[in-house]
C-alpha cells in the first residue's frame, strides 16, 4: 500500500506557465513533506520542504503547499523554465519518535515546452 | 566536495553471480540510507545506518540481500545470489544529521541477464 501518491505520471507545460504537480499521501499523522527533482542519470536531489506545521513555503520560483485536512501536498513553479524538466518525488518523513526512514512517491515527469 | 560517490555506475551481471555495489558518503554525515529504483515500485528504502549501526532493514527483499557499513566512510550492499528481478537503479544517500535533506548518489543501474 502506497503512503505516498502521486497520481499524475506526465505532466506537460508551456515555457513561463505555471506547473502543478500534485501529491496524496495517507497518514495524518505525518510530520515533514519534500519535493525532490531528479535528471536522467543523476540521483535525486532536494528542492523544498514544509513541516506539517505551516501551510505553504516558498523558495523562489518554487512554492510548496500543504493541506493538511485533505492530505494533499502541491508544488507550484512559477514561471516554470525548460531547466525544470525533470522528474518531481514527493517525499515523506512518517514516523515519529526518531524514525529517519524518507518514503517517496512514484514521480511525476515535468516537461516545460520552449 | 565530491559529493556521495557510488561505483559502479553500471553492472551487468549473470543470474546467480555475486553482486557487490559501493557507496562513499559526503564526510560528516552520520545517515547512510540504500535505495532502489524500479518502474513498478518507484523509490523503495532498503536500508539505513545511523553512525554506522544499521537501524532499520525492512526494506530489504530477501536475504540475498545483505548491507554493511564497515566504517564512516564506505558501505557495501551485496546480493548473493542475484535474480533478474534484481534489475534496477540503486542509489545511496548520505544525511548530516536527518533525512530529510539527504544527498544522493547518481546511482548505480545493474543489470541481472
Amino acid at each position: 500500500d502506497q503512503q505516498v501518491k502521486q497520481n499524475s505520471p506526465s505532466l506537460s507545460v508551456q515555457e513561463g506557465r505555471i506547473s502543478i504537480l500534485n501529491c496524496d499521501y495517507t497518514n495524518s499523522m505525518f510530520d515533514y513533506f519534500l519535493w525532490y527533482k531528479k535528471y536522467p542519470a543523476e540521483g535525486p536531489t532536494f528542492l523544498i520542504s514544509i513541516s506539517s506545521i505551516k501551510d505553504k513555503n516558498e523558495d523562489g520560483r518554487f512554492t510548496v503547499f500543504l493541506n493538511k485536512s485533505a492530505k494533499h501536498l502541491s508544488l507550484h513553479i512559477v514561471p516554470s523554465q525548460p531547466g525544470d524538466s525533470a522528474v518531481y518525488f514527493c517525499a515523506v518523513i512518517p514516523g515519529r519518535g526518531g524514525s529517519e526512514k524518507l518514503v517517496f512517491g512514484k514521480g511525476t515527469k515535468l516537461t516545460v515546452n520552449p | 566536495d565530491a559529493g556521495v560517490i557510488q561505483s559502479p555506475r553500471h553492472e551487468v551481471t549473470e543470474m546467480g553471480q555475486e553482486v557487490t555495489l559501493r557507496c562513499k558518503p559526503i564526510s560528516g554525515h552520520d545517515y547512510l540510507f540504500w535505495y532502489r529504483q524500479t518502474m513498478m515500485r518507484g523509490l523503495e528504502l532498503l536500508i539505513y545506518f545511523n553512525n554506522n549501526v544499521p537501524i532499520d532493514d525492512s526494506g530489504m527483499p530477501e536475504d540475498r540481500f545483505s548491507a554493511k557499513m564497515p566504517n564512516a566512510s564506505f558501505s557495501t550492499l551485496k546480493i548473493q545470489p542475484s535474480e533478474p528481478r534484481d534489475s534496477a537503479v540503486y542509489f545511496c544517500a548520505s544525511s548530516p544529521s536527518w533525512a530529510g535533506r539527504a544527498f544522493f548518489g547518481q546511482g548505480t543501474r545493474l543489470t541481472v541477464v
